[in-house]
């Protein structure tokens, strides 16, 4: 059964540094999200793509969030730089096409801890 | 304000009995509900989604799902929990007029024997 693939599983880093999380939708899904949820807290829409352009990144921290998704198929979140409040849990999710029509597919997650 | 409420943080139920888990929302117009499971170092999986129409909702793993216009809520039900099912519990609308999902801040399910 397809998945969607995160990488690392687990990020430790120091505040101030840069961090960078990878998500693989399925293969032929042309919309990818990133979420961020808090410890004790729903997911929130960080960003979200439709093919390679970004539809909605009204929740994402400009000044220090960044992602990408130049061929419209994998993804990359960075943060630079980390600062403590970031800790979290980044998902990855993707769906055939728009939400209301089609399942959105999560990936495990990355577990990001700033010290 | 628009938001979703979960109100129990912890449940915990016996094996073999039934659950019910809440989920009342605030919106001006009927927004679509979602209900998804989270499982210890899995994502997200959805169980069950209400756009329109018949008003009780069946979804996977023998979950069900009754929206209550009313009552501005969506419960989540099951006849009979299984161990399998402890796991978190996340309600998610989105309101018709744009494409974003707003998630409550989740329900943990605790299955004693």
């Amino acid at each position: 059964e397809a998945e969607v693939a995160q990488s690392p599983r687990y990020k430790i880093t120091e505040k101030s540094q840069a961090v960078a999380f990878w998500c693989d939708p399925i293969s032929g899904h042309a919309t990818l999200y990133w979420y961020r949820q808090i410890l004790g807290q729903g997911p929130e829409l960080l960003v979200q793509f439709q093919d390679e352009s970004v539809v909605d990144d009204s929740q994402l921290p400009k000044d220090r969030f960044s992602a990408e998704r130049l061929k419209g198929v994998d993804s990359t979140l960075k943060i630079q730089p980390a600062e403590l409040g970031d800790s979290a849990m980044y998902l990855c999710a993707s769906s055939f096409g728009d939400y209301m029509t089609y399942e959105q597919y999560f990936g495990p997650g990355t577990r990001l801890t700033v010290t | 304000a628009q938001s979703v409420t979960q109100p129990d943080i912890h449940i915990t139920v016996s094996e073999g009995a039934s659950l019910e888990l809440r989920c009342n929302y605030s919106y001006g117009a009927t927004p679509y509900l979602f209900w998804y499971v989270q499982s210890p170092g899995q994502g997200l999986q959805l169980l069950l989604k209400y756009f329109s129409g018949d008003t009780l909702v069946q979804g996977i793993k023998g979950f069900e799902a009754e929206f209550k216009r009313s009552q501005s809520s969506f419960n989540l039900r099951k006849p009979s929990v299984h161990w399998s099912d402890a796991a978190e519990y996340f309600c998610a609308v989105a309101p018709q007029s744009f494409q974003k999902l707003v998630f409550g801040t989740g329900t943990r399910l605790l299955v004693s024997p």
